[in-house]
């Protein structure tokens, strides 16, 4: 079974840039798809974006200028550069697997989350 | 953006049968996929591909859909099955392709 687990800073200030990582394990990470979701407080989930194997990735429009995601096969990770944070990205942030194709994809596997603070 | 619309919440009393919609342009043409999430936890996928479950499921989880409407069903509810509950899709015909409707929290009354 694949396990994820993510890590990163808990606090953020107003303008920082919020790196995340997740640590893959239990699965090879080929021939799917990683992404990370995140989840506001009592609001529901916001898809962030997804890296494919290959290296090509897929980003939230509302995000992507600030956001960067990216594989790392030689270390089994998948990472999350969030830039100029504000009090909007507060929120519990999810690393999963995806399942599927182009035209297709549900996930099958979640970490547990990591919840990020954005405060001065 | 695509747009999954879900009711914000859902009552029943044990041992009935719940059904949580999730409805949007094109889902008729579309594989959904559900969710279960309990509070401080991650989400765990129920139904996949409309109705598809994974291992491990209790048949009582079962997905349909008619039309532009899915729909998740949960037969002979448990206190246990109180939970939110989110619809995603994969929308190819645009650059943001994971779509998550809004969630629908289940009360077991």
């Amino acid at each position: 079974q694949a396990q994820l687990h993510e890590s990163g800073p808990g606090l953020l200030k107003p303008s920082e840039t919020l790196s995340l990582t997740c640590a893959l394990s239990g699965a090879p990470i080929s021939n799917y798809y990683w992404s990370w979701i995140r989840q506001s407080p009592g609001k529901g989930l916001e898809w962030i974006g997804c890296v494919y194997y290959s290296g090509n990735t897929k980003y939230n429009p509302s995000l992507k200028s600030r956001m960067t995601i990216s594989i790392d096969s030689s270390k089994n990770a998948l990472s999350l550069k969030l830039r100029s944070v504000t009090a909007a990205d507060m929120a519990i942030y999810f690393c999963a697997r995806g399942t599927g194709d182009d035209t297709n994809g549900w996930y099958d596997y979640w970490g547990r989350g990591t919840l990020v603070t954005v405060s001065s | 953006s695509y747009v999954l619309t879900q009711p914000p919440s859902v009552s029943v009393a044990p041992g009935q049968t719940a059904r949580i919609a999730c409805g949007g342009n094109n889902v008729a043409i579309k594989n959904v996929h559900w969710y279960q999430q309990k509070p401080g936890q991650a989400p765990v996928l129920v139904v996949y591909d409309n109705s598809g479950r994974p291992s491990g499921i209790p048949e009582r989880f079962s997905g349909s859909k008619s039309g532009n409407t899915a729909t998740l069903t949960i037969s002979r509810v448990e206190a246990g099955d109180e939970a939110d509950y989110h619809c995603q899709l994969w929308d190819t015909s645009s650059d943001h392709p994971g779509v998550f409707g809004g969630g629908t929290k289940l009360t077991a009354l």
